[in-house]
Order: C-alpha cells, then structure tokens, then sequence
C-alpha cells in the first residue's frame, strides 16, 4: 500500500459523456502525476501538477483536464469520451522541493474506464 | 509515445530459477526505474538507478545500466510464485515525468 488513493475504482460511461477522476495523494507529496494505460500497453504520461499548476503534459488533447488542490488531491477530467479512452487511469504522488526532486513516484491502485 | 522498451515481451520460468529482463531507451536519462504490475493493478516501485550509476542491488533484485548503449536489465534471483506479474521499466529524463516500456511479463510456476 502507498498511501495513494483512488476513486472510483471502476467506471462505465457513454461515448460523448464526461467523467471527472479523483486522487488523494501520499501524505507530505505536493506533485500528482496522471497516467493513462491501455489494455496490454505501458502507462502513458497525461500531465502533472505542482502547487496546483499544470507542470508538464504529455501528448494528450486539451478535452483531458485536471485539478489540484491545496491539500495536493488531484482531479482528471475527460470531456467527450470516445472508445479509445477506456483504460486504466494511475495517478502517482512525489515530492518536489524548489529545484530537488524525489523522483520515487507511488502509484494509486488506478481506476478502470470503460467506454461504450 | 513509448521511450523503454523491455525485452522479452513475456517470460515463464520455475520457482528457483533466475528471471532476466531487458530495457533499451532512445534519450538521455536522469534515472531509470523499474516498476512491476499485478493483475492491471498500482504500480510498484521497485528500484531506481541514477544515470551515473551502473549497478544497483535491492534484495533479489538486481539492475544493471549502461548509458552508452541505452540499456538496463533487471535481474530476479531466486523466483517466487509471487514474483508473477508485469514489469516495466521507466525513464526520467529530469522532470519527474515517467515515460514506460510496454513491459515484461513474468510468470513464475510452482
């Protein structure tokens, strides 16, 4: 257990539909990182945040959104869901301080998307 | 996109028996780290190594990198069954940002 959590564990929605994920992070972690990860793939780099700004994205389009908080949770948001989206969704928590960073990410166990 | 890839893409061997697994990447690297998977389930670190190091050892674990061909593999002594499940390793080129190989998959048999 890494003290990450995720919710909901599993989602079903419709193609067009929105969903918003949720990540409490590791106690003392101020970055969240989220991760897409398709069936039989490596998880994918969606963005990052640090002190609740975006820190860092991958190659995502812009209906993939997030949040952070000042208590460092952290929110993924999906607008429009299309079939490609259904994946493992992973956030991971790590410790950034001025320019040193913790590099260890700890993961959440993931919520499953399904999208019909 | 994928950097690491990891090689072979599935592996099955007895309880006992050694496991090795390679990765190769395409840029330079902060660190590389190694994750495993059960069951599509959280990732778990496993180990982490620095880009001027070229050994690293955690109990059965055991990881070798080599910048100047980029490469790492990742060394499972002694199997368990419990040892089954994925393994991926991960770059960091100096972000924090993690890009994964599409992993290994290790089945250890009783």
């Amino acid at each position: 257990e890494t003290g990450v959590t995720q919710s909901p564990t599993h989602l079903i929605k419709t193609r067009g539909q929105q969903v918003t994920l949720r990540c409490s992070s590791q106690s003392g972690h101020n970055t969240v990182s989220w991760y897409q990860q398709a069936l039989g793939q490596g998880p994918q780099f969606i963005f990052q945040y640090y002190r609740e700004e975006e820190n860092g994205r991958g190659n995502f389009p812009p209906r993939f959104s997030g949040l952070q908080f000042p208590n460092y949770s952290s929110e993924l948001n999906v607008n429009a869901l299309e079939l490609d989206d259904s994946a493992l969704y992973l956030c991971a928590s790590s410790t950034r301080s001025g320019t040193a960073n913790s590099y260890e990410q700890y993961f959440g166990p993931g919520t499953r998307l399904t999208v019909t | 996109s994928q950097q690491g890839e990891e090689d072979p893409q599935a592996l099955s061997i007895q309880e006992g028996e050694n496991a090795t697994m390679n990765c190769s990447y395409k840029t330079s690297i902060n660190n590389l780290q190694w994750y495993r998977q059960n069951s599509g389930r959280g990732l778990v670190h496993l180990i982490l190594i620095r880009s001027n190091e070229r050994e690293k050892h955690s109990g059965r674990l055991r990881v070798t990198l080599d910048t100047s061909k980029k490469s790492s593999s990742l060394l499972i002594t002694a199997s368990r069954a419990a040892d089954t499940a994925s393994y991926f390793c991960a770059t960091d080129e100096g972000y924090s940002t993690l890009t994964f190989g599409k992993g290994t998959m290790l089945l250890v048999s009783p």
